[in-house]
C-alpha cells in the first residue's frame, strides 16, 4: 500500500548529540518530500522540502535531509541538537505531481536529555 | 512573517450541534486546505480549495462537512451535525502556487461531548 513510514515513534537524545530521524515512502514515482515540526501547542512548521535536484537539502534551525531514491528514504538530520528541538517531527509527501494533498507519516516524538 | 491564523484555539460542542472552524490564510495565498489529527493518530487530509471550489477531498469529507470562503480573507470548515469521532485537532493550511509548500495554522482543538 502507498504510505509514509516513520519507524521511530519516540527518540531520546542528549543535548549536543547528533540526530537522525527516519522516513520511508512507498510510491511508484518519487513524490515531493517534506519535514514539518510541531512544538507543543503549536501548528506545523515547515523545516525543509525536496522537489528535485540536489539530494541533500538544507532547512531551518540547522536541519538537513537527504533523499535516497534507492532506499525510498528522506531522513532528517541535525549534527548537534538543542533542548529547544524537543518536538514532534512529521515526514510528509505529495504523492503525485499536480496533486495537492499532503500525506503524513505517524510522527516521531523527540525528547532531549540535558 | 505572515501566518495562517485559526480561531478558536479550542471549541467544545455538544454532539449533534453544528460547528464552524475559522481560518485566515496568508493574504496572497491561493490554495487552501483543512487537515485533522485525531489524538494519537496521523495528520489526515480533509479537503483542498482553489478558485472558490473544492479541488480534492478525502473519504472523511462526507456530506456532514463543508467549506467556504465567504469573503476575501476567511476560510471556514463547517461540520453540520457533530459526532463524538469528530473530536480532533483541525489544521488549516494555505500556499501560493507552483512548488510552494503549505503553511499551517496552530490548529483548533475540537472536543465533542
Amino acid at each position: 500500500a502507498q504510505s509514509v513510514t516513520q519507524p521511530d515513534i519516540h527518540i531520546t537524545v542528549s543535548e549536543g548529540a547528533s540526530l537522525e530521524l527516519r522516513c520511508n515512502y512507498s510510491y511508484g514515482a518519487t513524490p515531493y518530500l517534506f519535514w514539518y515540526v510541531q512544538s507543543p501547542g503549536q501548528g506545523l512548521q515547515l523545516l525543509l522540502k525536496y522537489f528535485s535536484g540536489d539530494t541533500l537539502v538544507q532547512g531551518i534551525k540547522g536541519f538537513e535531509a537527504e533523499f535516497k531514491r534507492s532506499q525510498s528514504s528522506f531522513n532528517l538530520r541535525k549534527p548537534s541538537v538543542h533542548w529547544s528541538d524537543a518536538a514532534e517531527y512529521f515526514c510528509a509527501v505529495i504523492p503525485i505531481q499536480g496533486a495537492q494533498k499532503l500525506v503524513f507519516g505517524q510522527g516521531t516524538r523527540l525528547t532531549i536529555n540535558p | 512573517e505572515p501566518e495562517v491564523t485559526q480561531t478558536p484555539s479550542h471549541q467544545v460542542t455538544q454532539m449533534g450541534q453544528e460547528v464552524i472552524l475559522r481560518c485566515v490564510p496568508i493574504s496572497n495565498h491561493l490554495y487552501f486546505y483543512w487537515y485533522r489529527q485525531i489524538l494519537g493518530q496521523k495528520v489526515e487530509f480533509l479537503v483542498s480549495f482553489y478558485n472558490n471550489e473544492i479541488s480534492e477531498k478525502s473519504e472523511i469529507f462526507d456530506d456532514q462537512f463543508s467549506v467556504e470562503r465567504p469573503d476575501g480573507s476567511n476560510f471556514t470548515l463547517k461540520i453540520r451535525s457533530t459526532k463524538l469521532e469528530d473530536s480532533a485537532m483541525y489544521f488549516c493550511a494555505s500556499r501560493t502556487g507552483g512548488h510552494q509548500p503549505q503553511h499551517f495554522g496552530d490548529g483548533t482543538r475540537l472536543s465533542i461531548l
